[in-house]
C-alpha cells in the first residue's frame, strides 16, 4: 500500500515564474491538505481539498492555488514565484473528517533564485 | 489565536542519553494533540496522538503526557539511538464542528552525539 506520494522531489525556479506540485494521497483517502514549510520552521497551512473543492483556507495570498481532481489526488499552483517561497512544500492526505489521522508525504522542496 | 510553543528550540545529547521536549499551547476549543518526527527534508511521521482525556500514550522509546487543564505536552525519548536526531513537531487540532486548521509548533531539533 503506497502512501502519499508527491513529485518532483526538488525544483529550482526564477523570480515571477510559476510552479505546479502534484500530490498522490495514501490508498482509501479523500482529503488533502498543502502545507509550506520554511527551513526551520514548523509547516503552515495553505489549504484543503475534499471532493474537488477547496474547503479550508489558510493565511495564504491567492497566488496560491490549487485542484483536486477525481482520483483525490492534487495539485499545489503558485503563480509569480517570489524569493520567499522558497520552501519544503509537504502534502498530506487524510479520510474526511479525520484530519487530525493525516499521513505526510515526503514533500517537494521549492528553490526561487 | 491559536498557538503552540515548544521549548526547548534545540537540544545536543550523548547517545544512551534520556531527554523529554515540551509543548504549551493556547488552542481551544482542543481535540488532540500530536507529535510528529522529521527529518532533514522529509516529511513528518507521526509518533504519538492524544486526546483531551488521554494524560499518555506510549510508542517504543518514545511517551508523551499531556495535561489539558495547564494545556502543556511532553515528549520523553527514553534510551536515545542515532537515528533520533531529528526534528520533532507538536500540532494541535481544534474541536470545531466546521472549520479545521491544525497549529503547527515551530519543532525541537534534536542531536544524538555518538
Amino acid at each position: 500500500d503506497a502512501g502519499v506520494t508527491q513529485s518532483p522531489t526538488h525544483l529550482i525556479k526564477t523570480r515571477g515564474q510559476q510552479v505546479t506540485l502534484r500530490c498522490s494521497p495514501k490508498s482509501g483517502h479523500d482529503t488533502v491538505s498543502w502545507y509550506q514549510q520554511a527551513l526551520g520552521q514548523g509547516p503552515q497551512f495553505i489549504f484543503q481539498y475534499y471532493e474537488e473543492e477547496e474547503r479550508q483556507r489558510g493565511n495564504f495570498p491567492d497566488r496560491f492555488s490549487g485542484h483536486q481532481f477525481p482520483n483525490y489526488s492534487s495539485e499545489l499552483n503558485v503563480n509569480a514565484l517570489l524569493l520567499g517561497d522558497s520552501a519544503l512544500y509537504l502534502c498530506a492526505s487524510s479520510q474526511q473528517g479525520r484530519t487530525y489521522e493525516q499521513y505526510f508525504g515526503p514533500g517537494t522542496r521549492l528553490t526561487v533564485t | 489565536k491559536n498557538q503552540v510553543e515548544q521549548s526547548p528550540q534545540s537540544l545536543i545529547i550523548l547517545e544512551g542519553k534520556n531527554c523529554t521536549l515540551q509543548c504549551n499551547y493556547t488552542v481551544s476549543p482542543f481535540s488532540n494533540l500530536r507529535w510528529y518526527k522529521q527529518d532533514t527534508g522529509r516529511g513528518p511521521v507521526s509518533l504519538t496522538i492524544m486526546t483531551f482525556s488521554e494524560n499518555t500514550k506510549s510508542n517504543g522509546r518514545y511517551t508523551a503526557t499531556l495535561d489539558a487543564d495547564t494545556k502543556q505536552s511532553s515528549l520523553h525519548i527514553t534510551a536515545s539511538q542515532l537515528s533520533d536526531s531529528a526534528s520533532y513537531i507538536c500540532v494541535v487540532s481544534p474541536a470545531s464542528g466546521g472549520s479545521y486548521i491544525p497549529t503547527f509548533g515551530r519543532g525541537t531539533s534534536l542531536i544524538v552525539h555518538p
